[in-house]
């Protein structure tokens, strides 16, 4: 596709369920970024990855969260025994390098109950 | 340690009045700054930035900026409000290595009255 697709767009998860999301950026970004945008505030940074490496995760809040890429395309979030304070829009974006604009994703509203 | 502070969470101005969104920077390198729109249930939209070229930054959508390194402001501005221009924008700083990890402001909504 033309921009970055985000799926699911909506998700609500019991507490301590898992959850999956996935992110295909743009063809050919080599920089790939989430970010964590709760209700009424702006997104804050998880984690970045140029092409499969995953150069920084040090803003993912807690070990139930992990972010990969294994083949420098798709990424997925993944989300372990999700508390209510996970809630929030997770946003993903592509860049073809590290000073390069930002695409970003319409994001996967997630709400754990 | 970089940080943004937007003044304002919500701004009302009327259609084809001056549109002034603020936004204060901290930074310990010298900062690339950015401007985002955002539509309800919408992703990101960049519309200006800054990246110590012209402290004067035109934008999309005749928005424009002016980087103030004396007042560390970067101040988003347009001449005349549209209705489409109704939307939460965030202002942004990065270090200049990794233009994708961005600092982000709480935002703000911008109102539109016809």
């Amino acid at each position: 596709g033309a921009g970055v697709s985000q799926s699911p767009r909506y998700k609500v998860a019991k507490r301590g369920q898992d959850v999956a999301l996935r992110c295909d950026p743009i063809s050919g970004h080599v920089s790939l970024f989430w970010y964590q945008q709760a209700l009424g505030q702006g997104p804050e940074f998880l984690t970045y990855f140029q092409n499969e490496a995953q150069l920084d995760k040090s803003g993912l809040p807690s070990d139930r969260f992990f972010a990969e890429r294994p083949e420098g395309s798709v990424s997925t979030l993944k989300i372990q025994r999700t508390q209510q304070e996970d809630s929030a829009v997770y946003l993903c974006a592509s860049s073809l390098g590290v000073s390069r604009e930002l695409f970003f994703g319409e994001g996967s509203r997630l709400t754990v109950l | 340690a970089q940080s943004v502070t937007q003044l304002g969470s919500h701004v009302s101005v009327s259609e084809g009045a001056l549109v002034l969104l603020r936004c204060n920077y901290s930074s310990s390198v010298p900062p690339y700054l950015f401007w985002y729109v955002q539509y309800p249930n919408q992703g990101l939209q960049l519309l200006l930035k800054y990246t110590s070229a012209a402290t004067l930054v035109k934008g999309i959508n005749g928005f424009e900026a002016e980087f103030k390194k004396s007042e560390t402001s970067f101040h988003l501005t347009k001449p005349s409000a549209h209705m489409s221009d109704a939307a939460e924008y965030f202002c942004a700083v990065s270090g200049s290595g990794n233009t994708g990890k961005l600092i982000f402001g709480q935002g703000t909504t911008l109102q539109v009255k016809p």
